[in-house]
């Protein structure tokens, strides 16, 4: 059964960048046809969609925060990350990771979720 | 201000019928796009519900039943439950921004 496991600091001061790992268990990032993705929710709010990265390194990205997002893999960890620069308090949030299938997310929505993780974003 | 837009809160007695829409516009749902549901329990992540329109993945009680037309999409659930009481989600593709998107939320109550 597939699991992802995301983690990283839960405390980063404003203007700093924020990184966060997600950990697959029971299956290969490398298997075609699967994104990774990173979805985040400020608490109290909903759902916003940050970026997804392919295996081989392609990456599609949320426009209003692709100039602060960084995304990255390492096949042999099975490891996915998450840089988000120029942190805010407006970046706290629980961060969490997804799979999905296409590049567009429109085949089984995002299956399976990570637990999340909670970052605070204060000095 | 989501693409998709979802009423913030809807309510059932135990046993009744709700239904959850999810609006949207000419760049997301009615662009053709599929949409997706996801449930989220008090304290936990997001969980797939309903895939590409009204696709159940196993495990999911028949009792959750989605929709699509023109520009919007429903959720719907018959013979409501107390462990139905959570927040649920839409989500789709937006051409315009190029991006994947959700609804607000929907917080279901059930009385």
């Amino acid at each position: 059964q597939l699991q992802l496991q995301e983690s990283g600091p839960g405390l980063v001061k404003p203007s700093e960048t924020l990184s966060l790992t997600c950990t697959v268990s029971g299956g290969s990032i490398s298997s075609s046809s699967y994104y990774w993705g990173w979805i985040r929710q400020p608490p109290g709010k909903g759902l916003e969609w940050i970026g997804s990265i392919y295996y081989s390194g392609n990456t599609n990205d949320n426009p209003p925060l692709k100039s602060r997002v960084t995304m990255s893999v390492d096949t042999s960890k099975n490891q996915v990350y998450l840089k988000l620069s120029s942190v805010t308090a407006a970046d706290t949030a629980v961060y969490y990771c997804a799979r999905h299938e296409g590049r567009r997310a429109l085949v089984r929505g995002f299956d399976p979720w990570g637990q999340g993780t909670l970052v605070t974003v204060s000095s | 201000q989501s693409e998709l837009t979802q009423p913030p809160s809807v309510s059932g007695a135990p046993g009744q019928r709700v239904t959850i829409s999810c609006t949207g516009s000419s760049s997301n749902i009615g662009a053709g796009y599929d949409v997706h549901w996801y449930q989220q329990l008090p304290g936990t992540a997001p969980k797939l519900l309903i895939y590409r329109n009204s696709n159940r993945p196993s495990g999911v009680p028949d009792r959750f039943s989605g929709s699509k037309s023109g520009t919007s999409a429903s959720l719907a659930i018959t013979g409501l439950q107390a462990e139905d009481e959570a927040d649920y989600y839409c989500q789709s593709y937006d051409s315009g921004l190029s991006a994947s998107v959700f609804g607000g939320g929907t917080k279901l109550t059930v009385l």
